[in-house]
């Protein structure tokens, strides 16, 4: 959905780097997630934002940060990467209410060696 | 338990066939459970969604299945198409809490 780009759409880093991954979204929602994919492990929730002020953290935190720098952007960190943290990662949107419609961004493939 | 387990892992249907895929779940307080279909090299997007209150929802050839007695949901693509070849997810969710995914099935549907 090309309301919510991620940059950058591939990137390969070495063990120990600073990573960051951003999300911006044009759709005006309030909520925002970063998920991790990896084959066989579906998708897995790393942090999300209700709003600017709100982080929470998911199933997979350790290892990652998130600043929810404007409504509309929603960064995700790696502070030390490991080859581990090789996957797919994607953005999410959702207007103010769980039950609505979560909108993926294009995915990040991320590649630490 | 926050858990949605889905089967198969994997699923190969031939065009025109029934592609059905399963979930099932334990916690009793889900209120909410979508499927969500993605594409090789693109993000997942929203197929179709029920809410416990009824046993089935049909959007053209897709049909969601719920067993609340059973905890268990299903998704029933009928005349199965190539084009519907793609990994698809079932989530939950219950009150302000976020989606829980299940862990995906990869569908190919051949000719």
């Amino acid at each position: 959905d090309a309301d919510v780009t991620q940059t950058p759409r591939n990137r390969i880093t070495k063990t120990g780097k600073r990573i960051m991954l951003e999300c911006s979204q044009t759709k005006g929602h309030d909520r925002m997630y970063w998920y991790r994919q990896d084959p066989g492990l579906g998708l897995r929730l790393i942090y999300y934002s209700f709003d600017v002020k709100d982080i929470n953290k998911g199933e997979i935190s350790d290892g990652y940060s998130v600043s929810r720098q404007a409504q509309a952007k929603f960064s995700l960190s790696l502070e030390s990467a490991i080859p581990n943290q090789t996957a797919l990662y994607f953005c999410a949107t959702q207007l103010g209410r769980t039950k609505d419609t979560q909108y993926f961004g294009p995915g990040t493939r991320l590649t630490v060696l | 338990q926050q858990q949605v387990k889905q089967s198969p892992q994997s699923l190969i249907v031939q065009k025109g066939g029934i592609s059905i895929i399963n979930c099932a779940y334990e916690n009793t307080a889900f209120d909410y459970f979508p499927w969500y279909q993605q594409f090789p090299g693109k993000g997942p997007a929203l197929l179709i969604a029920i809410r416990p209150d009824v046993s089935e929802k049909k959007e053209g050839r897709f049909t969601i299945s719920f067993n609340k007695s059973a905890k268990q949901f299903s998704l029933h693509i009928m005349d199965s198409q190539p084009g519907d070849s793609a990994t698809y997810f079932c989530a939950a969710t219950w009150g302000n809490t976020p989606l829980v995914f299940g862990k995906g099935t990869r569908l190919s549907v051949i000719a």
